[in-house]
């Protein structure tokens, strides 16, 4: 079955202490990219990659960062983590067409 | 820079009526797509719209790419209970293949 897994799916933390949030999908899929999802904010990227070793930014960096060293891993990395990045966090990927597939997300809360 | 207004923000409704929403932006866009999130899950693609004037259906859902190229609409017809869930436009930026604009959302919920 083609997807994208996430995990943890829930992470409680606290201010200041490293985490890693695994995406893997298994569509051969180039391109991936993480969002955050807040209430009345939509979706907004965070970060993506267009291949492996290929990242950039997307319009809310600050705080993450991310590796793409296999085509099928995308994890993001907080260094650092701060309450204000308590969210909801899906990993994406796509083909060649604009469909995007969506992993089902981590909520994490950082106190 | 390039934004896409998405409203209502919400809509209630009863079971079996027709719903309608829209994104509008103030940029021209050549592609539009509409999603729906169910409740704890990640956004799934409805339908893709490619090409100005386009009308096209999935199931209860109707989608059109509107004229100027500057807005789409989403019409359900018939509503029921899983319909609820947040609904999202999104569209390319301009000068990408990759990385999509998103709508702030709308979110459905179905009156008991």
């Amino acid at each position: 079955e083609a997807q994208v897994t996430q995990n943890p799916r829930y992470l409680i933390t606290v201010t200041g202490k490293k985490l890693t949030v695994t995406c893997s999908q298994n569509m051969n899929h180039e391109y991936m990219s993480w969002y955050r999802q807040d209430p009345g904010l939509g979706l907004r990227q965070i970060y993506y990659s267009m291949n492996v070793e290929v990242t950039d930014k997307g319009d809310v960096p600050e705080g993450y960062k991310v590796s793409r060293k296999e085509k099928r891993n995308f994890p993001l990395i907080l260094e650092s983590p701060s309450p204000n990045q308590t969210s909801l966090y899906f990993c994406a990927s796509k083909g060649l067409a604009y469909e995007q597939y969506f992993g089902p997300g981590t909520r994490l809360t950082v106190t | 820079g390039q934004q896409l207004n998405q409203s209502p923000q919400s809509m209630f409704i009863q079971e079996g009526e027709d719903v309608s929403m829209n994104c509008t932006s103030s940029s021209i866009f050549n592609t539009w797509l509409w999603y729906k999130q169910d409740p704890g899950e990640g956004p799934v693609l409805l339908i893709a719209l490619y090409k100005a004037g386009e009308l096209t259906s999935n199931g209860r859902l109707t989608a059109q790419f509107g004229i100027t190229r500057k807005d789409s609409f989403l019409n359900i017809s018939a509503s029921i209970p899983s319909d609820v869930g947040i609904y999202f436009c999104a569209g390319p930026y301009m000068d990408s293949n990759y990385q999509l604009i998103w709508g702030a959302g709308t979110k459905l919920i179905i009156k008991p």
